[in-house]
């Protein structure tokens, strides 16, 4: 089965402690991204990725980091999370002209 | 700044009637567009696209208009079903940056038996 899938579902922790969310797809995608859902702003793009080792900004990029090492792969790290970015993020990918697979998304909670 | 804009909060309408959310956009470097569907507890799902080259895309019960002119798109549901009540966004991009996408702020659509 064609499937996006992230790591955890849900994260409750406090602000400075380093966590990464890890997202994995097995369609053999070239594009990789991450999005973050909060109320009133609909879904922002935090980071994307065109292929392996090859990524760049979204529009909110601040505070968060990826890699892309294998073409499967695209963890996304915060390394000293604060509270404003507690938030549902959403791992996607997609082929070459085609549209994006979402995972079923990652609720944190940053205290 | 919102270069993609849903104004539209929510939508109510009847089961059977015809459902029409509308987009806004501001940057005129956009050439593909794209609808998405989203239940609770789910990620998004993609419902239909449509490319600058085009006015109209329908698949099934779901049409794309897109005005150029205007920077405007709506997506029409044609008869509305219960099951169709979800959040929909519509997304943005330039063909030429594949990797970028830029999202609305979603349309909250209730369908009322």
């Amino acid at each position: 089965e064609a499937q996006v899938t992230q790591n955890p579902r849900y994260l409750i922790t406090v602000t400075g402690k380093k966590l990464t969310v890890t997202c994995s797809q097995n369609m053999n995608h070239e594009y990789m991204s991450w999005y973050r859902q909060d109320p009133g702003l609909g879904l922002r793009q935090i980071y994307y990725s065109m292929n392996v080792e090859v990524t760049d900004k979204g529009d909110v990029p601040e505070g968060y980091k990826v890699s892309r090492k294998e073409k499967r792969n695209f963890p996304l790290i915060l390394e000293s999370p604060s509270p404003n970015q507690t938030s549902l993020y959403f791992c996607a990918s997609r082929g070459l002209n085609q549209p994006q697979h979402f995972g079923d998304g990652t609720r944190l909670s940053i205290l | 700044d919102q270069q993609v804009k849903q104004n539209s909060p929510s939508l109510s309408v009847q089961e059977g009637r015809i459902s029409i959310l509308n987009c806004d956009y501001t940057n005129s470097m956009f050439d593909y567009f794209l609808w998405y569907k989203k239940y609770p507890a789910e990620g998004p799902t993609f419902l239909i696209s449509i490319s600058s080259i085009k006015d109209k895309n329908e698949d099934g019960r779901f049409t794309v208009f897109l005005n150029k002119s205007a920077k405007h798109l709506s997506l029409h549901i044609v008869p509305s079903q219960p099951g169709d009540s979800a959040v929909y966004f519509c997304a943005a991009t330039r063909s030429s940056n594949t990797g970028k996408l830029i999202f609305g702020q979603g349309t909250t659509l209730q369908v009322k038996p």
